[in-house]
């Protein structure tokens, strides 16, 4: 079973429009993050919520809004995608305490 | 700022050769992490140290590290084809203790066969 999973892996999509990605995990964890990593490899957390309550929200343009329904799921909106925001985004999850965190395979997100 | 810079940036070895990649960070930390990423993947841990332990083992893994330096190492012995991917040093710091990891840039080893 896979731990943590994200849907789309692939995302191909036009300037403008908006786009969701879901992220899943079932490991229990009680904390989920989003990052987003670039086209050199850097990896720049966005968002992490931790029992549904937002607790890091780093300087990420509005655009992008963070959902989390329950503690097993985080997803992002995405509005008015420019050129910019092609990285690939990955979700992630921690059990609180030493933070050691999971990842998912990520989202490779491709604005034309 | 950055916490957690890498190097080297990129390191090519034959097989059954040692690499080793070195990470340097910035404030007070409670633990530090290695993670690996094979390309098209996500994120893999590999081994956790602590603030208070300067060395730790884990198979073919040792992970070093000077409080005193703000500096880590990880030495991979006998390298293999697999081990080709990127290697990130993470750090937990004291300030925002358990709540995020800040990673490094990563290093790009390549393990020729």
């Amino acid at each position: 079973d896979t731990a943590v999973s994200q849907t789309p892996k692939y995302l191909v999509t036009q300037m403008g429009n908006d786009k969701s990605i879901k992220c899943e995990q079932n490991l229990g964890h009680d904390t989920m993050y989003w990052y987003k990593q670039d086209s050199k490899k850097f990896l720049k957390i966005m968002f992490s919520y931790n029992n549904k309550e937002l607790i890091i929200n780093e300087t990420v343009p509005n655009r992008f809004s963070p959902k989390s329904p329950d503690k097993a799921h985080l997803n992002l909106h995405i509005n008015s995608l420019e050129l910019g925001d092609s990285a690939v985004y990955f979700c992630a999850s921690s059990l609180g305490g030493v933070n050691i965190q999971y990842f998912g395979a990520g989202t490779r997100l491709s604005v034309l | 700022s950055q916490q957690g810079e890498e190097d080297p940036q990129a390191l090519s070895i034959q097989e059954g050769e040692n690499a080793t990649m070195n990470c340097s960070y910035k404030t007070s930390i409670n633990n530090l992490q290695w993670y690996r990423q094979n390309s098209g993947r996500g994120l893999v841990h590999l081994i956790l140290i602590r603030s208070n332990e300067r060395e730790k083992h884990s198979g073919r893994l040792r992970v070093t590290l000077d409080t005193s330096k703000k500096s880590s190492s990880l030495l991979i012995t006998a390298s293999r084809a697999a081990d080709t991917a990127s290697y990130f040093c993470a750090t937990d710091a004291r300030e925002t203790s358990g709540s995020r990891l800040t990673f490094g840039e990563g290093t790009q080893l390549t393990v020729n066969p």
